[in-house]
């Protein structure tokens, strides 16, 4: 079945880093692929998605790449901010009415 | 425009209550969709609606679990009786007709507590 694996959390970073967030998926066809994040106390809100190999999601200083010939779909940011701390899920649709999750990983920015 | 409103946004009950929570999708949405959230299992759907009827359940843990759609923009989720090991943050999603891509828009969930 569907599937999706993201790197375990929590991920600690200092203000300005550097942030990758790896994924890679497993799906039978073209899936279309995610990034949502969870700030704390609220829902899910999609940040970024890509609907066909090589495809760049973008959003908010964030982007991912839809890498069909290695499966993955890596969430990055070239300089992360304390207001940037959240759970972030990487998830995919392949053909299904659902989403397949992955199980979050919790970034924390620290000044 | 509203996003996805669920209510209560917390609830604390006593084990063998029973817990009513509730969900009005985004209008003109016509899938709703009924998420768990734990640590220890992260996101599980629970349960899927396409034009109000129920088209997926097999995520309702048990017999316990019940869900329903009167109508288009209402969504109940009941648990009856409830048990500790329902303790868990509760999300409604709901996605527009014809959303190729998928996209889910989700609500600010329900804590439950379960003592």
């Amino acid at each position: 079945g569907d599937s999706v694996t993201q790197m375990e959390g929590p991920v600690t970073l200092s203000e300005e880093a550097f942030l990758t967030i790896n994924c890679t998926y497993t799906a039978t066809g073209y899936p279309s692929l995610f990034w949502y994040v969870q700030y704390p106390g609220e829902g899910l809100q999609l940040l970024l998605k890509a609907t066909k190999a090589d495809d760049k999601g973008s959003n908010k200083g964030f982007e991912a790449t839809y890498r069909k010939e290695t499966t993955s779909f890596h969430l990055e940011k070239g300089s992360v901010q304390v207001s940037d701390s959240a759970v972030y899920f990487c998830a995919l649709r392949a053909g299904s009415y659902q989403l397949t999750f992955g199980k979050g990983t919790k970034l924390s920015v620290i000044p | 425009d509203a996003g996805v409103i669920q209510s209560p946004r917390h609830e604390v009950t006593e084990m063998g209550q029973e817990v009513t929570l509730r969900c009005k999708p985004i209008s003109g949405h016509n899938s709703l969709f009924w998420y768990r959230q734990t640590m220890m299992r992260g996101l599980e759907l629970l349960i899927y609606f396409n034009n109000n009827v129920p088209i997926d359940d097999s995520g309702m843990p048990e017999d316990r679990f019940s869900a329903k759609m009167p109508n288009a923009s209402f969504s109940t989720l009941k648990i009856q009786p409830s048990e500790p090991r329902d303790s868990a943050v509760y999300f409604c999603a709901s996605r527009p007709p014809g959303s190729g891509t998928g996209e889910l828009f989700f609500g600010e969930g329900s804590r439950l507590t379960v003592l």
